[in-house]
């Protein structure tokens, strides 16, 4: 069983739709990272979460640190939207740092 | 403007032939990794640094080599590439943030093709 696993794998939305990724893990982790990979490959952080809730513009990340569990919503998708969203969580270190595998993101206009 | 920098972008290069990618940042950041991502696998860490001259294994260091001579730069050496170390290359930094987790800034990657 992956440490860190990420749902669905790819998702097809119209453009508007509403988005939600989900990301659960079994480790103890010190923070929760969300990252997005542009097609062209360069890779971004988008949150790093500890607890509760962040927020940037469309973008709202939240994670249940009880459950083990985060999610990624975005409102109001669009097509720049598409890109590979990734989990990733780290242990307390910069070393420690664990992937899920991604999820494909198409919104279509 | 604060950014990872990584050189080559492109690289195809036959085995045997050792060669280096070098990372650079500019964000004077302690910590300093090398990940590799292949299909089906996802991102898997190469090696890390703490500070210049702190380097250890990540999870995939077979192949690899690193240094950290500078704060700055971190490249990456590999001594006799294999077809197996196809792939494209991240390197990133971090910097530990007040509520002392690490925030990731990564490189634009670097796709390596051994032939």
């Amino acid at each position: 069983k992956n440490e860190v696993e990420q749902s669905p794998q790819n998702l097809t939305a119209q453009e508007g739709e509403f988005i939600t990724i989900n990301c659960s893990y079994s480790v103890g982790i010190s923070a929760l990272h969300w990252l997005q990979q542009h097609p062209g490959g360069g890779i971004v952080s988008l949150f790093m979460l500890s607890s509760g809730k962040k927020k940037h513009g469309r973008l709202i990340a939240t994670i249940n640190i009880q459950e083990k569990h985060s999610s990624l919503h975005i409102t109001a998708s669009h097509p720049r939207d598409s890109a590979v969203y990734i989990c990733a969580v780290s242990q307390g270190s910069a070393r420690q740092l664990t992937f899920g595998s991604g999820t494909q993101l198409t919104v279509l206009p | 403007e604060a950014q990872v920098t990584q050189n080559p972008r492109y690289l195809i290069t036959v085995t045997g032939k050792k060669l280096t990618v070098t990372c650079s940042q500019n964000m004077n950041h302690e910590y300093m990794s090398w990940y590799r991502q292949d299909p089906g696998l996802g991102l898997r860490q190469i090696y890390y640094s703490m500070n210049v001259e702190v380097t250890d294994k990540g999870d995939v260091p077979e192949g690899y080599k690193v240094s950290r001579k500078e704060k700055r730069n971190f490249p990456l050496i590999l001594e006799s590439p294999s077809p197996n170390q196809t792939s494209l290359y991240f390197c990133a930094s971090s910097f530990r943030s007040a509520l002392g987790d690490y925030e990731q800034y990564f490189g634009p990657g670097t796709r390596l093709t051994v032939t």
